[in-house]
């Protein structure tokens, strides 16, 4: 099975930067994925991660650790519709036929306030 | 580009009824993903359709049965409904090849409340 944890709740500031973290425990690995979901709506992708390092897209950037089962997403330049649900999805290594199957954690809600 | 959509989008029923949520897949994709999302939780898989054949299932009992269709869109089934099936119910499409990134994209969800 998988265990995937993400902090509940998280607040920042307008303007500021705020890390959120994601560790997990699965039996094989084959990517992590950053989903951001507003109240009320469904889930948007936000980034992938399959390697080790940092992929940087515009205000938000994603690391991986394969080694620690770690990841973090990290948003900069916050702005009030940043407030949302952050979700961490891993994908394991199992391949049952067209696809893998990613599995979730709970999100973590970030408030953001002026 | 079509995306996900999924009827109905809110609806009310009572314990023991039966009710079937329906989802288009968007254009182009093959594999559609059917999760289950309570207040304040994360998503939880249900089941995966590829090709109109079921491709892994969660941990749901069996009254919670899909179906794919030749165009890939698909239907989720929830027979005897318990109060705890209230929930959003989100239907995620995909290109299913391996290898391929496989990004989830979802529809609005069908909001299910129990009574």
């Amino acid at each position: 099975g998988q265990n995937i944890d993400q902090p509940t709740e998280m607040t920042a500031t307008e303007g500021a930067i705020v890390q959120i973290n994601c560790t997990y425990q699965t039996s094989g690995f084959n990517g992590l994925f950053w989903y951001q979901q507003h109240a009320g709506e469904a889930p948007t992708f936000l980034s992938y991660n399959v390697l080790d390092g940092l992929e940087e897209k515009g205000r938000f950037s994603s690391f991986l650790s394969r080694s620690k089962g770690y990841s973090y997403l990290l948003l900069k330049e916050l702005q009030m519709k940043d407030s949302a649900s952050y979700l961490c999805a891993v994908r394991d290594g199992r391949a049952s036929g067209g696809s893998y199957i990613p599995t979730f954690g709970r999100g973590t809600s970030l408030i953001v306030h002026p | 580009e079509t995306g996900v959509t999924q009827s109905p989008t809110h609806l009310i029923k009572t314990r023991g009824q039966q009710v079937t949520l329906r989802c288009s897949s968007q254009s182009g994709h093959n594999t559609v993903s059917w999760y289950q999302q309570a207040l304040g939780q994360g998503p939880q898989f249900i089941f995966q359709y590829y090709r109109e054949e079921e491709n892994g299932r969660g941990n749901f009992p069996p009254r919670f049965s899909g179906l794919q269709f030749p165009n890939y869109s698909s239907e989720l089934n929830v027979n005897a409904l318990e109060l705890d099936d209230s929930a959003l119910y989100l239907c995620a499409s995909s290109h299913g090849l391996a290898g391929a990134p496989g990004e989830l994209f979802f529809g609005e969800g069908s909001r299910l409340t129990v009574l």
